[in-house]
């Protein structure tokens, strides 16, 4: 069955520095992967995707993931951190080959914490 | 840009009482997916159409959830004699595609809160 395992439940950086937020899959081997973005009392906002083309993906506000499947990881990156970054963000896999209907499996979400 | 418009975005009913959710998917998106966020971090599927047809409804406690989308008018989600536990942000996505080949755009959630 999939999985998605965040390793970190929170993560704690100063304003400037780089940020890694970590998320290891087990599916099979094709699978789509997405990160979100969740502010407190706000919806799901979509940072950026992994569809089987370009294992480095590029997302919004200067984020950025690399699919490593020799690693089953899609780890979350940005060079600086900013202040308005702070919020909970949500691995998530969608799998074809063990759920044909699209629906997606949530990691558990890391808090991300930003410090002046 | 366009968006996924979800209402009411709060509802508090009382233990026992019926509860309606709608999205408004994406125009052109052909599927709908509805999932139950209860804790801050746990999101449960609830049931996916495409178009006005079920697709995947594995996740829908049939005997008090339903849902429906039908042509020309809002998704639904209703909840009849809603239970404390029914309480938690219910969240509606749509796509495209159904395997998400150009993401899934979420939106805003209903809070529901049964008292």
């Amino acid at each position: 069955a999939q999985s998605v395992t965040q390793l970190d439940s929170h993560v704690s950086v100063s304003e400037g520095t780089p940020v890694l937020l970590r998320c290891n899959y087990s599916s099979s081997y094709s699978p789509s992967l997405f990160w979100y973005v969740q502010h407190p009392n706000k919806g799901l906002q979509l940072l950026l995707k992994y569809t089987s083309a370009a294992t480095l993906v590029k997302g919004i506000n200067g984020f950025e993931a690399e699919f490593k499947k020799s690693e089953t990881s899609f780890h979350l990156t940005k060079p600086s951190a900013h202040m308005s970054d702070a919020a909970e963000y949500f691995c998530v896999v969608s799998d074809p080959a063990s759920s044909n209907t699209g629906k997606l499996i949530f990691g558990q979400g890391t808090t991300l914490q930003v410090k002046p | 840009g366009e968006e996924v418009a979800q209402t009411p975005k709060h509802l508090v009913r009382g233990e026992g009482q019926k509860a309606k959710l709608y999205c408004a998917p994406i125009k052109g998106h052909s599927y709908v997916f509805w999932y139950q966020q209860v804790l801050k971090n746990e999101f449960k599927f609830l049931i996916s159409f495409q178009n006005e047809n079920v697709f995947d409804e594995t996740g829908m406690p049939k005997e008090r959830f339903s849902a429906k989308c039908l042509p020309n008018s809002p998704c639904s989600l209703e909840i009849q004699a809603t239970k404390l536990e029914d309480s938690a942000v219910y969240f509606c996505a749509s796509s495209q595609s159904r395997l998400g080949d150009y993401g899934y755009t979420f939106g805003s959630g209903t809070r529901l809160t049964v008292v």
